[in-house]
Formats: C-alpha cells, structure tokens, sequence
C-alpha cells in the first residue's frame, strides 16, 4: 500500500510571502497524485492533480505543484500567499484504486 | 448539482449508543468512500464501495463498524455500540468513471461526531 509523507505540520507566514509544501510517497507502481484544501470548518477541495504529462501543474488559486520521479515527490508552491489561504493542505496519493493522504499541513497567513 | 451531502451535520451521543451517518453520493458518481479524520490519525479510508458493492474494507477498525450502500444514492454507516474513541469527523466522498478511475474524489462536508 503507499504511504504519503508531509512535513512541517504547522507552518506560519505573513502576507506575500511564498508558500512550499513538501509531499513524499512511497509507492511501486503508478501515481496519480493530488493536493486537498479544508478551509476552517469546511470540506476537502480538490486544489490540483497530476496524472500524466507536463509535471509542472497548476491549480486554482494561483497554487502549482511539481511532480519529481525520482524524488517521489509532489510539492506544493504558491508565490504569494493571501490571509485567505489559511487552511489546512493535504497531499493525497491514488494507486492501485486507494487514496491514501497525509497527514496535513495547517497553514496561518498572518495579515 | 448539490454535491456529496451527509447528514447528520453534528451528532452527540453516549457511549453504547447506536450511530448511523448518511451519504448521498453526487447523481451520476459510481464510486463511494467512507473516510475518518482525527487529530492523531489523520485522513483514513474506512471503506469503498463501486457500483454500490463494497470493494475495499480493510481500513474499517472493528466489527462495531458497518457500513452499506443500498442503492446508488445513498450509503450508511454504522457504529453499534459508539466508544468515546469513535470520536471523530467522518467525511464521503464520491467519484464518477470507472473503478481506478483518474477522476478525482468529491468530499462531503462531514459529520462530526461526538460519542461521551
């Protein structure tokens, strides 16, 4: 079964700055690979997906991600956060018909 | 479209007490997911279900848990006897395609329940 490492669990930033989340998995076979937001007291939406192709991809709200082989990785990246992008992010790891998720990252943007 | 509803919203209960939590899938969506998330474990899969046949039940914990999806509109699940541990926010999710299908899932908003 995969497994999907996060780290830094609680990360605290101000307005404008840039935004990177690490995603690690471990899993043999093919990936698709995605990232969820919940924003307080919210549902999970999805933010962006990677199946195949450019590995660079971009999401809503200015949100990109890059998928690495070999580094098995799949990282978040936002440029310049907004007080409205306080949430908590989840990198999510489909194979063989399972997601399986991290743990989270709860993201403050400080105004 | 209504997307994935679950009710109830919120549920308090003591423990021993009988839980039932309710799904309604996206129209048209094949695919159905019963997740937990708790502070200490994070997002589990408790079990799926494709074309309304549970395919995958191995993440529900223990016999106490049950679930079912009687048509392709709606699923239950049920804990019988609730424990303080069950506590926890319990999210659906659904997905339309094929079984492996790349669609990605749709989640609910999620029953958060209380069991004391």
């Amino acid at each position: 079964a995969q497994s999907v490492s996060q780290h830094n669990h609680h990360v605290i930033l101000s307005e404008a700055a840039s935004l990177e989340l690490g995603c690690n998995y471990s899993y043999g076979g093919t990936v698709n690979l995605f990232w969820y937001v919940q924003y307080p007291g919210q549902h999970l939406q999805l933010l962006l997906k990677y199946f195949s192709g450019d590995p660079l991809v971009k999401g809503i709200k200015g949100f990109e991600a890059e998928f690495i082989k070999s580094k098995f990785s799949f990282n978040l990246r936002k440029p310049s956060v907004q007080w409205s992008d306080t949430a908590e992010y989840f990198c999510a790891v489909q194979g063989n018909n399972r997601l399986a998720f991290g743990k989270g990252n709860q993201v403050v943007v400080i105004p | 479209d209504a997307g994935v509803i679950q009710s109830p919203r919120h549920e308090v209960t003591e423990m021993g007490q009988e839980v039932t939590l309710r799904c309604k899938p996206i129209s048209g969506h094949n695919s159905l997911f019963w997740y937990r998330q708790t502070m200490m474990r994070g997002l589990e899969l408790l079990i799926y279900f494709n074309n309304n046949v549970p395919i995958d039940d191995s993440g529900m914990p223990e016999d106490r848990f049950s679930a079912k999806m009687p048509n392709a509109s709606f699923s239950t699940l049920k804990i019988q006897p609730s424990e303080p541990r069950d506590s926890a926010v319990y999210f659906c999710a659904s997905r339309g395609g094929l079984a492996g299908s790349y669609n990605e899932q749709f989640f609910g908003p999620g029953t958060r329940l209380t069991v004391l």
